[in-house]
């Protein structure tokens, strides 16, 4: 069956534009994690979704990020007046109780 | 210092050798840990998962871990060029959903043909 997919899988901006990265997790998990992945750094937990409530945003980094969750499906991680620093590869992934399925990832590079 | 630890490499292996690669942790509350493969411009899969102490064989792959260590292992027998990727440890506490699973850095492996 399909895997979780995202979108873009890349995605160049300048400093200061808004993104955002698109995530369809697996049909049927409620489950949805964003995570960050930066070289040396490994990866960095973002925001955890359980159908389309949010109950662990712990890991955003600043006010600058937001996600979303609609239809319990897809979800939305949107990074306003982006900088440099945020920089890195997008992972989404999604789990129906136990194991997380990652998609591909969107490298986003912020000049 | 970090909750777990992984050397980045990178390593490299001819084919056909035996790889052993590990993490090192620091809490004891720890019982699921997990092993996944990531190929370059992919996102992580899974390739492992244990739940407390003890091995695990799946064909060409063991999991092994040492909880009075606090020390996991991943062997790779008769390593192919198809295995290199980079291979990150991920543990935590909890099973479940809302895991907060906590990653190595992960490791560059290489297989030469």
């Amino acid at each position: 069956g399909a895997g979780v997919s995202q979108s873009p899988s890349n995605k160049v901006t300048e400093k200061g534009k808004d993104v955002e990265l698109r995530c369809d997790p697996i049909s049927g998990h409620t489950a949805l994690y964003w995570y960050r992945q930066s070289l040396g750094q490994g990866l960095e937990f973002l925001i955890y979704f359980q159908g389309n409530s949010a109950p662990d945003k712990s890991g955003l980094p600043s006010d600058r990020f937001s996600a979303e969750r609609t239809g319990g499906s897809v979800s939305t991680l949107t990074i306003q007046r982006t900088q440099q620093e945020d920089s890195a590869v997008y992972l989404c992934a999604s789990s129906a109780y136990d194991t997380q399925y990652f998609g591909p990832g969107t490298r986003l590079t912020v000049l | 210092q970090k909750e777990v630890e992984q050397d980045p490499g990178p390593l490299s292996v001819p084919e056909g050798a035996i790889v052993s690669l590990n993490c090192t942790y620091s809490n004891s509350a720890f019982q699921y840990f997990m092993w996944y493969r990531q190929y370059s411009r992919k996102g992580p899969e899974l390739l492992m998962y244990t739940y407390s102490s003890g091995n695990k064989e799946d064909g060409r792959f063991t999991a092994q871990v040492d909880k009075s260590s606090k020390y996991i292992s991943l062997f790779i027998r008769d390593s192919q060029p198809s295995d290199s990727a980079t291979y990150l440890c991920a543990m935590d506490d909890n099973a479940g959903n809302n895991r907060k699973l906590i990653w190595g850095l992960g490791t560059s492996l290489g297989v030469n043909p």
